[in-house]
């Protein structure tokens, strides 16, 4: 168990849809990233909070925007849902410098967009 | 633009045998590296990393190599056991830059008992 929850853990919506999903971090861990695995395709970047601030954006749609609250736990808000945002989505966590922690992934949600 | 490549999508390897899995990088700012694994309907986990000041760190039956000359490391697994077959990513960070991960698109493994 990695420590970092994510819900839910499967989400089938139709296109044009909005949706959020969740994910808590380790406790301690102040970082939050969200990465994108579509299918054969390895995790791509989107996003990253550190202590409620934006640190650093990837290839993240318009469509797409995150946030961090004040109790850590980060939302992924997906919107103006295509057929191709249809993907495994990852929250992961850190304490901070990638060399000193490594990050700790959820288990995803599997989002099926009909 | 695939910043690190992982150019084999599968390997089969007998039990007991090595294991070695590929990885290439094409931006010489990366100065750490990663290995996850991972397995169905399971986030990755940490396995393995080392700081482009090295060449090679071990950690039990996992090695990890890495030339910065040709932008390539690998990962040796001996022996190889049924249970590490999973998906492996390797990754790349520049540690003074946006600190994210840049990820392969993995390589499963499949370790014949």
């Amino acid at each position: 168990d990695s420590g970092v929850t994510q819900t839910p853990k499967h989400l089938i919506t139709a296109t044009g849809q909005r949706v959020t999903l969740r994910c808590s971090p380790r406790s301690g861990d102040l970082s939050v990233y969200w990465y994108q695995q579509s299918l054969d395709q390895g995790l791509q970047f989107l996003i990253q909070y550190y202590n409620g601030e934006e640190r650093a954006k990837g290839n993240i749609l318009e469509r797409f925007s995150a946030q961090q609250f004040p109790d850590l736990h980060s939302e992924l808000n997906l919107s103006s849902l295509e057929l191709g945002d249809s993907a495994l989505y990852f929250c992961a966590s850190s304490v901070g410098q990638l060399s000193r922690s490594p990050l700790h992934f959820g288990n995803g949600t599997r989002l099926t967009v009909t | 633009d695939q910043q690190v490549k992982q150019n084999s999508p599968s390997l089969s390897v007998q039990e007991g045998r090595i294991s070695i899995l590929n990885c290439d990088y094409t931006n010489s700012m990366f100065d750490y590296f990663l290995w996850y694994k991972k397995y169905p309907a399971e986030g990755p986990t940490f396995l393995i990393s080392i700081s482009s000041i090295k060449d090679k760190n071990e950690d039990g039956r996992f090695t990890v190599f890495l030339n910065k000359s040709a932008k390539h490391l690998s990962l040796h697994i001996v022996p190889s056991q049924p249970g590490d077959s999973a998906v492996y990513f390797c990754a790349a960070v520049v540690q003074t830059g946006a600190n994210n991960l840049f990820f392969g698109t993995g390589t499963r493994l499949t370790v014949i008992p």
